[in-house]
């Protein structure tokens, strides 16, 4: 497995503003992605962190409102902008390591949008 | 379309009695099906990956089995530190990894 971090771990942010977070694994990976779990509800992915190009997005997210960067193999960052309530989810990264299909998750950035 | 439904949404349980959570799938041609369990305000963590119908994975008091239209996670004798939620997702889309998941099973085991 690996060991995983996210910064921040939850945070409370005013409506308008933005928030980046943070995400760092301990081993090298092949694919990074992010999802997002809204209250009471199971895991939605946003979009695949690609490392040294552009993020690629699902449907109905999109890179202004999420922007992604992954400048290695090992860190990335979602960037929450322009957070209205509707915001208001655990955001969570994940990693698929080298040599491996299997897929393992961060604990999570608890966000409230006020 | 791929979709994963997860059977039932909530289970409780008495500790001691044994019982399955069901996970059906749709999916064009399966790359693994992942179990994880989900603990209040925790991401999501690994328990089993299976990828051809007839295999089964145990791990203490769990055991995922697979058919080629569903996967069961089979809990025996439980205990209240079983409690959380549990996830089954299948890889979808382009990259083959990215996970679409089920609604989840909320499991409580009362002492």
């Amino acid at each position: 497995s690996a060991v995983i971090s996210q910064k921040p771990s939850r945070d409370i942010c005013q409506r308008g503003t933005s928030l980046t977070i943070q995400c760092q694994v301990d081993s090298q990976v092949t694919m990074m992605f992010w999802y997002r779990q809204q209250p009471g509800q199971s895991l939605t992915l946003i979009a695949t962190a690609n490392q040294g190009s552009e993020a690629t997005y699902e449907s109905g997210f999109v890179i202004d409102k999420f922007p992604i960067s992954r400048p290695n193999l090992t860190f990335s960052t979602l960037t929450v902008s322009n957070m209205s309530p509707e915001d208001s989810s655990i955001y969570l990264c994940s990693v698929v390591l080298a040599n491996s299909y299997e897929q393992y998750f961060g604990p999570g950035t608890r966000l409230t949008v006020t | 379309e791929d979709q994963v439904t997860q059977s039932p949404e909530a289970l409780r349980l008495q500790e001691g009695e044994s019982s399955s959570l069901n996970c059906s799938y749709t999916v064009s041609g399966l790359r693994g099906l992942f179990w994880y369990r989900q603990d209040p305000g925790k991401g999501p963590e690994f328990l089993f990956t299976l990828y051809s119908a007839g295999e089964e994975k145990e791990k203490e008091r769990l055991k995922a089995t697979l058919t080629k239209k569903e996967s069961f996670l089979h809990i025996t004798a439980p205990k209240p530190e079983d409690s959380a939620t549990y996830l089954c997702a299948v890889p979808s889309g382009g990259s083959g990894y990215a996970l679409n998941f089920g609604k989840g099973t909320s499991l409580l085991v009362t002492p």
